[in-house]
């Protein structure tokens, strides 16, 4: 079974710093997406950040930006100059040969003023 | 673009009884998926649409559980006899399906509460 793990069940960052969410996973593919997810306090699930697994370049996504590390299975989100409106529940997730997402349990980041 | 709504937000049932939910997915969106999201957890994959077509069904997705996109408009997921382990968030999501594992838009879900 193909598995993500999130071994960060919680975080803080102060405003205006930086933090790096933590994601691993396991996967048989040879070519497979990753995602980071964002879930803020009861609305709607967005994406953050999609990663072709085949593509070396670290995606990017203004603030947002990831640490793909494929030999490691590694995929960990860095949030610059957090802000107040990124306090939310963050998913690592990773595709597999269909459709289907595999998510992790989540981090829950909170953002201090 | 009016992003994908869910009908109803909250649904509180006895156990046995049946329960339907809808989904509105966007309207271009080719691609349609059912998750189950539950406490503490993140969403767990249950089925997919293309079109009218559901092509992939995962085990979670019991005999009690039947889901429909007739006209590969919206789609209506249905569980029968429901049971407390049901209890979750059910959350629906849309593609364009033009290609593999693109961005999904997520509706707020239905929660559903069986007591």
């Amino acid at each position: 079974a193909q598995t993500v793990t999130q071994s960060q069940p919680e975080m803080s960052v102060q405003e205006a710093e930086t933090v790096t969410l933590s994601c691993t996973y396991d996967t048989s593919e040879s070519n497979y997406y990753l995602f980071w997810y964002k879930q803020p306090p009861s609305r709607q699930m967005i994406l953050v950040i999609r990663q072709e697994a085949y593509k070396q370049q670290n995606a990017t996504e203004n603030r947002f930006s990831v640490n793909f590390q494929k030999a490691a299975k590694s995929f960990s989100l860095k949030i610059s100059d957090s802000q107040l409106g990124d306090t939310a529940m963050y998913f690592c997730a990773s595709s597999n040969s269909g459709y289907a997402l595999n998510f992790g349990k989540g981090t829950s980041l909170l953002v201090t003023p | 673009d009016t992003g994908v709504s869910q009908d109803p937000r909250h649904k509180i049932t006895k156990r046995g009884q049946n329960v339907t939910f809808r989904c509105d997915p966007i309207s271009e969106h080719n691609r349609l998926y059912w998750y189950r999201q539950t406490l503490g957890q993140g969403p767990e994959f249950l089925t997919y649409f293309q079109n009218e077509a559901q092509l992939e069904k995962s085990r979670l997705l019991s005999d009690r559980f039947s889901a429909e996109r007739p006209k590969g408009s919206f789609s209506t997921l249905e569980i029968q006899r429901t049971e407390q382990g049901d209890s979750a968030m059910y959350l629906c999501a849309s593609d364009l399906g033009t290609g593999r594992n693109e961005k999904l838009f997520f509706g707020s879900g239905t929660q559903l509460s069986v007591l």
